[in-house]
């Protein structure tokens, strides 16, 4: 199976920041790579497919980048709304797996 | 507009069995196969596999085989994961979503059903 490694596991930040968080899977996953926000108690929503590609709906400050097997979600602008947990998936090779998960809260 | 509208939460005891529901509109159920998604509570999730919405055909992923069914009541728009032999370990939110550009990309979701296990 294809491990998905993200880090960090937490992250504190203020309103109007930029936020990074990355995502190393343990092979090359050629871009088939998703990424989810979930609020607490809600269904996750897909943010970014294809690793750079943005779901429709999805405000612009979102942000996916990555090849091989470094990928990397960016929240430009940080708003109260962003709060949430973020995770990455691959759904290049089966069983389809995905990142143990970050938690932003606001600083 | 799409929808995925599941069973609502579950209380069942050790070796009871589950059948959860998930009730798609908004398109033609065949259009897309359905997944089958577990999260425990303060955990990531897990694939747990797919029905093909066509043929029937499932695929489970390694840790989901023996107790795990899914099946299909297509004149219902409807897809079932069904849980045998239920344990500790089962109790989580299970969740059906599908594909849009991509199938292993879940831009649709079920609500989540709370499936507790408790003697």
């Amino acid at each position: 199976d294809i491990q998905m490694t993200q880090s960090p596991a937490s992250l504190s930040a203020s309103l109007g920041e930029t936020v990074t968080i990355e995502c190393r899977a343990s092979e090359d996953i050629y871009n088939g790579l998703a990424w989810y926000q979930q609020k607490p108690g809600k269904s996750p929503q897909l943010l970014i497919y294809n690793a750079n590609s943005l779901h429709t709906g999805v405000p612009s400050r979102f942000s996916g980048s990555g090849s091989g097997t470094q990928y990397s979600l960016k929240i430009n602008s940080l708003q109260s709304e962003d709060v949430a947990s973020y995770f990455c998936q691959q759904y290049y090779d089966y069983p389809w797996t995905f990142g143990g998960g970050t938690k932003l809260e606001l600083k | 507009q799409i929808q995925l509208v599941q069973s609502g939460p579950e209380v069942k005891k050790p070796g009871e069995s589950v059948k959860i529901s998930c009730k798609a509109s908004g398109y033609t159920f065949t259009q897309a196969g359905m997944q089958w998604l577990k999260q425990a509570q303060g955990k990531s999730l897990k694939w747990m596999g797919w029905i093909n919405t066509n043929t029937g055909k499932t695929t489970y992923a390694a840790d989901f085989t023996g107790r795990f069914v899914f099946s299909l009541e297509t004149s219902a728009s409807t897809a079932y994961l069904q849980i045998t032999n239920l344990k500790n370990e089962d109790m989580a939110t299970y969740f059906c979503a599908r594909g849009h550009y991509y199938d292993g990309a879940f831009a649709y979701w079920g609500q989540g059903t709370l499936v507790t296990v408790s003697s």
